[in-house]
């Protein structure tokens, strides 16, 4: 257990509606990134976060955005939804502001599926 | 910029036998290299990671690899395969002062262990 947790786990939603992925980090944790996981792509990293603020932007779009709350959970956002987007949406935490050095703590990620 | 490149997307090797995921990476600084390993419906965990010093790094689950800066690789082996080995592999580069954008994997190698 990575002490990550990620909700739901599944997702299930048609295109062009709007779906929120939660995760908390591991205790003490005060980094948290988003990646995204296909079949074609692999894993893109989209968005970290430290201490609530973003702290660097990956292979982002513009339809998806996520935040970082006081008590260090974050929310990505998915709007307007493709058929494209159906993949698996990881959370990972780490302690330190960079992940240079210290290693990434995964969630069992949360399964989009649009239709 | 960094990348990842993992030969071969699919391995497959008989219990027992020799374990050999191959990894070269692309960094103009010296990487932080790590491998991470991916259960079915699970997230990635961390087996092994390389920052400085010795450039034979020893893993969890009896995993080793070796890091060749001439060679720019970080093959992970085993010198044993076990059913439970069975997984998703991958390779990932970050280096220090890259800023706080995450890792960079590879497409990942899929381990398959015949009986």
């Amino acid at each position: 257990d990575s002490g990550v947790t990620q909700t739901p786990k599944h997702l299930i939603t048609a295109t062009g509606q709007r779906v929120t992925l939660r995760c908390s980090p591991r205790s003490g944790d005060l980094s948290v990134y988003w990646y995204q996981q296909s079949l074609d792509q692999g894993l893109q990293f989209l968005i970290q976060y430290y201490n609530g603020e973003e702290r660097a932007k990956g292979n982002i779009l513009e339809r998806f955005s996520a935040q970082q709350f006081p008590d260090l959970h974050s929310e990505l956002n998915l709007s307007s939804l493709e058929l494209g987007d159906s993949a698996l949406y990881f959370c990972a935490s780490t302690v330190r502001e960079d992940s240079y050095n210290s290693p990434l703590h995964f969630g069992n990620g949360t399964r989009l599926t649009v239709t | 910029a960094q990348s990842v490149t993992q030969l071969g997307s699919h391995v497959s090797v008989s219990e027992g036998a020799l374990v050999l995921l191959r990894c070269n990476y692309s960094s103009s600084v010296p990487p932080y290299l790590f491998w991470y390993v991916q259960y079915p419906n699970q997230g990635l965990q961390l087996l092994l990671k390389y920052t400085t010093g010795a450039t034979l790094v020893k893993g969890i689950n009896g995993f080793e690899a070796e890091f060749k800066k001439s060679e720019t690789s970080f093959h992970l082996t085993k010198p044993s395969a076990h059913m439970s080995d069975a997984a998703e592999y991958f390779c990932a580069v970050s280096y220090s002062g890259g800023g706080a954008d995450g890792l960079t994997f590879g497409k990942g190698t899929h381990l398959i262990i015949q009986p």
